[in-house]
């Protein structure tokens, strides 16, 4: 069974600009969140989606946004970026989750570096 | 909200010994703990989980503790070996207003062990 595949692995961005990464959940898995991980701050949460629908989110800002597919499949976009948002973006992906909390595998990962 | 801290933050032994990291968390209605294994260049892999209405579970060599009174739980690995040379992360799931977690999860800020041969 295939894992956790995030898009690309590697970016490297301009301050200003916007990016977009992708993440394609484990086959069955309906649940997908996502988190940032810096040095600084180690491991944060962003948002979970579950059908296509947006259940819950952390402390970012508005310029962090994402969106899920109908086939599970999702991204994150980062618009406006900054020196700060460099960091490792995971997507993680669950079978249901909910109030029954199923476990997250992740995936490798997408270094950004925002120059 | 929800604050997971993680002890130590390094973590030196020698091959064959134990080694035991230990988390504390503060909202009493987080009922879900996972613990994760990060190798350089790869994403947290799952290793162990505890439920909230279990005090122990062991798989292998590897094995969690939960003590809901004292909102604490660890990791227990035995017979260290290099391979377990990793930056490992315990979580905690806390439920939102609703009373569910949604994919939450507040993590520790890790512990680098390092395994000697």
């Amino acid at each position: 069974k295939a894992g956790v595949t995030q898009t690309p692995r590697y970016l490297i961005k301009t301050r200003g600009q916007q990016v977009t990464l992708s993440c394609s959940p484990i086959s069955g898995h309906r649940s997908v969140s996502w988190y940032q991980q810096t040095p600084g701050q180690g491991l944060q949460f962003l948002f979970e989606y579950f059908s296509e629908t947006q259940r819950n989110k952390g402390n970012f800002p508005g310029r962090f946004s994402g969106r899920q597919f109908s086939n599970s499949r999702s991204e994150m976009n980062v618009s406006t970026l900054e020196l700060g948002d460099s960091a490792l973006y995971l997507c993680a992906s669950s079978l249901v989750g909910g109030r029954l909390v199923t476990e997250a595998f992740f995936g490798q990962g997408t270094r950004l570096t925002v120059v | 909200g929800e604050n997971v801290e993680q002890h130590p933050s390094t973590l030196s032994v020698q091959e064959g010994d134990s080694a035991v990291i230990k988390c504390t968390y503060s909202d009493s209605a987080s009922n879900y703990f996972p613990w994760y294994k990060q190798e350089l260049g790869k994403g947290p892999q799952l290793i162990i989980d505890i439920r909230s209405n279990v005090g122990e579970k062991k798989d292998q060599r590897i094995a969690v503790t939960l003590n809901k009174t004292a909102k604490h739980f660890s990791l227990h690995i035995t017979e260290t070996q290099p391979e377990d040379s990793a930056v490992y992360f315990c979580a905690a799931s806390p439920p939102n207003a609703g009373g569910t977690s949604y994919g939450k999860l507040t993590f520790g800020q890790g512990t680098i062990l390092t395994v000697h041969p």
